[in-house]
């Protein structure tokens, strides 16, 4: 089946410094990718969706300048948070899809980052 | 706008009963697609079953059946025979059209008591 693989799946960080984070689809072409945040105990939280080759489009309230969305190859979406703060301490979380796939069809997710930074 | 609506935060079954789970949903969409999906301490996603809007029929996959009703936009997830490994947090989504995000309500956690 669909696989994406995502790392790190854990990453510890200064305050200040910036943390990118890889979301692979190892064998199918994920033409979109959607970006999700995860606190402890609490639901997905859509932070982007992002079409390969094209900007990616945030919710309202995501800091685009803050996280950073590249998908520029069908297999390797990447999120960059830029200027970690401990408030950015989460769960990130990735899932690809392939446009393809029949409508309803085709959310891989990744196996999370646990960012926390200090 | 699309919303899910879990409104229990919490439930526990004893191993081998039987557990309901309750979501509802409310969109001016015709044409949609919702999920369940479990999330173990692992924090991986798994899909445990989908339903699209057009079909009548109720999903099934194995020991996992929804009761799906649409006029009622309710979306509830049955689990039979439950078991230890069916311990995690469960998640109701809802996806509109083809390369729709999802929206997810709030989740579930369901305990599954030996």
């Amino acid at each position: 089946g669909a696989v994406v693989s995502q790392h790190p799946s854990w990453v510890i960080c200064k305050s200040g410094t910036s943390v990118k984070i890889e979301c692979r689809s190892l064998d199918f072409q994920a033409t979109t990718m959607f970006w999700y945040r995860q606190f402890p105990k609490q639901s997905l939280m859509l932070m982007a969706t992002s079409n390969e080759g094209s900007k990616a489009t945030y919710e309202q309230g995501v800091e685009k300048d803050k996280f950073l969305i590249n998908h520029a190859s069908l297999t390797l979406s990447t999120l960059t948070v830029t200027s970690a703060h401990p408030e950015d301490s989460s769960f990130y979380i990735c899932s690809a899809r392939n446009a393809v796939m029949s409508p309803g069809y085709g959310y891989t997710f990744g196996s999370g980052t646990r960012l926390t930074v200090v | 706008a699309q919303t899910v609506t879990q409104s229990q935060p919490e439930m526990s079954v004893q191993e081998a009963e039987t557990v309901t789970l309750s979501c509802t949903y409310d969109t001016s969409e015709n044409n949609y697609y919702l999920f369940w999906y479990k999330q173990p301490p692992s924090r991986q996603m798994i899909l445990v079953i989908r339903q699209e809007a057009y079909k009548q029929q109720n999903a099934t996959e194995n020991r996992f059946s929804v009761n799906f009703q649409k006029a009622a936009k309710s979306f509830s997830l049955k689990i039979s025979d439950s078991q230890l490994g069916d311990t995690a947090m469960y998640f109701c989504a809802f996806a509109v059209g083809a390369n729709s995000k999802l929206t997810f309500g709030k989740g579930i956690t369901l305990s599954v008591r030996p």
